[in-house]
């Protein structure tokens, strides 16, 4: 069984400052990790993937995040916020194989202040 | 298609009414995932297939709910009897066959919202 934990449930920061949002999870095997990210009255958009290749991994606009097996978590990270970013933000595990449930971290609503 | 389809986007049902919502996934993909997002942030998985057979229906509550993907029509998630409990967004994923090098990413529909009264 897997399970994922979000830290925050909550992240204001600045405008043009760092964002970290932090999740750590739980599985027997080695996991596929995702995160994505849903705005308002929107539906899910993936950001990037952990598939067992680099442990750092780059996403679409301009998210980063990095794999880290010995303290099982997976953050993500932008070196400056974006207005835009303003979202809530799931950090998701997977078991291996196209055919397994994605189990869903509880999310992180990340408000960006001007 | 490219992107994965659900409809309708908005459904309206009175309690003890039948809801029916549909999605069609990507071209190509075998694999069909139904959530459902309650309140906000809760997602609970309810049921996958593969193709058209079932892979794992153990997030379905079996009293009210079915879904089917069937050759050639949408898939659909039919809810019996609506209750206020029900009121939710449902999304459906797709994702590719398995193959060498193949990873998991499930790609979704921008939901269904539906509303029981």
């Amino acid at each position: 069984a897997q399970s994922v934990t979000q830290l925050d449930s909550h992240v204001s920061v600045s405008e043009g400052t760092p964002v970290l949002l932090r999740c750590n999870y739980s599985s027997s095997y080695s996991p596929s990790l995702f995160w994505y990210v849903q705005h308002p009255n929107k539906g899910l958009q993936l950001l990037l993937k952990y598939t067992s290749a680099a442990t750092l991994v780059k996403g679409i606009n301009g998210f980063e995040a990095e794999f880290k097996k010995s303290e099982t978590s997976f953050h993500l990270t932008k070196p400056s916020a974006h207005m835009s970013d303003a979202a809530e933000y799931f950090c998701v595990v997977s078991g291996s194989g196209s055919a397994r449930q994605l189990t869903f971290g509880s999310g992180t609503q990340l408000t960006v202040l001007p | 298609g490219e992107e994965v389809a659900q409809t309708p986007k908005h459904l309206v049902r009175g309690e003890g009414q039948k809801a029916k919502l549909y999605c069609a996934p990507i071209k190509g993909h075998s694999y069909v995932f139904w959530y459902q997002q309650v309140l906000k942030n809760e997602f609970k998985f309810l049921i996958s297939f593969q193709n058209e057979n079932v892979f794992d229906e153990t997030g379905m509550p079996k009293e009210r709910f079915s879904a089917k993907c069937l050759p050639n029509s949408p898939c659909s998630l039919e809810i019996q009897a609506t209750k206020l409990e029900d009121s939710a967004v449902y999304f459906c994923a797709s994702s590719r066959s398995r193959g060498i090098g193949s990873y998991n990413e499930q790609f979704f529909g921008p939901g269904t919202r539906l509303t029981v009264l």
